[in-house]
């Protein structure tokens, strides 16, 4: 069954240095979403993207954070400056063009941010 | 706006009882509905959904849950638990290609 993949499954890094975290969704999916869930906290949305822009973010994803599709397959999440509040688990997920929005979930990447 | 309401950030029960995990939403269109869970150090799987058409709705591991318009809710049931059912369950509800809205998580846990 097609999954969606993230990598790296965890990233330590120092506060201020930029992150670049990876993940491919399922490769007929159109919608592409990043999620993130601080420790004992609900998953918040971050940003969506569809035909190669920004569809919707929220106001979380400041302009510290970007989106790319570089390729045919692979969806990035930048952090340029991380702060310790970046400390999170982050999910991409992707959905297809039904409409029916049933959004499938990479296994996440945790980032600790010392 | 949406928005979800997960009643009990616990729920203990004995393994054979029933599990029931409450969740409210407010939506102004017709709401897609979504039960996902997390066991630990692990990602988010889905359970089960609710679109269109039938409104209780079987998912997988024995659950089950059933949309009730008249009272906005989207409760996750399950006949009786088992050790293995033990982990974080999250309610979400979107409308199509949009982003999920969550609800705040229920941590459930099963005692022998």
């Amino acid at each position: 069954e097609p999954e969606v993949t993230q990598t790296p499954s965890h990233q330590v890094t120092q506060m201020g240095q930029e992150v670049i975290l990876r993940c491919v969704p399922i490769s007929n999916h159109l919608y592409f979403y990043w999620y993130r869930q601080i420790l004992g906290q609900k998953v918040e949305f971050l940003v969506s993207f569809y035909n190669n822009e920004i569809s919707e973010k929220s106001e979380i994803f400041d302009d510290q954070f970007s989106v790319e599709r570089p390729d045919g397959s692979n969806f990035t999440l930048k952090i340029r400056s991380t702060k310790l509040e970046d400390s999170a688990m982050y999910f991409c997920a992707s959905s297809d063009a039904s409409g029916i929005g049933e959004q499938y979930f990479g296994p996440g990447t945790r980032l600790t941010v010392t | 706006a949406q928005s979800v309401t997960q009643l009990g950030s616990h729920v203990s029960v004995s393994e054979g009882a029933l599990v029931l995990l409450r969740c409210n939403y407010s939506s102004s269109v017709p709401p897609y509905l979504f039960w996902y869970v997390q066991y630990p150090n692990q990602g988010l799987q889905l359970l089960l959904k609710y679109t269109t058409g039938a409104t209780l709705v079987k998912g997988i591991n024995g659950f089950e849950a059933e949309f009730k318009k008249s009272e906005t809710s989207f409760h996750l049931t399950k006949p009786s638990a088992h050790m293995s059912d033990a982990a974080e369950y999250f309610c979400a509800v979107d409308s199509g290609n949009t982003p999920l809205v969550f609800g705040k998580g229920t941590r459930l846990s099963v005692i022998a």
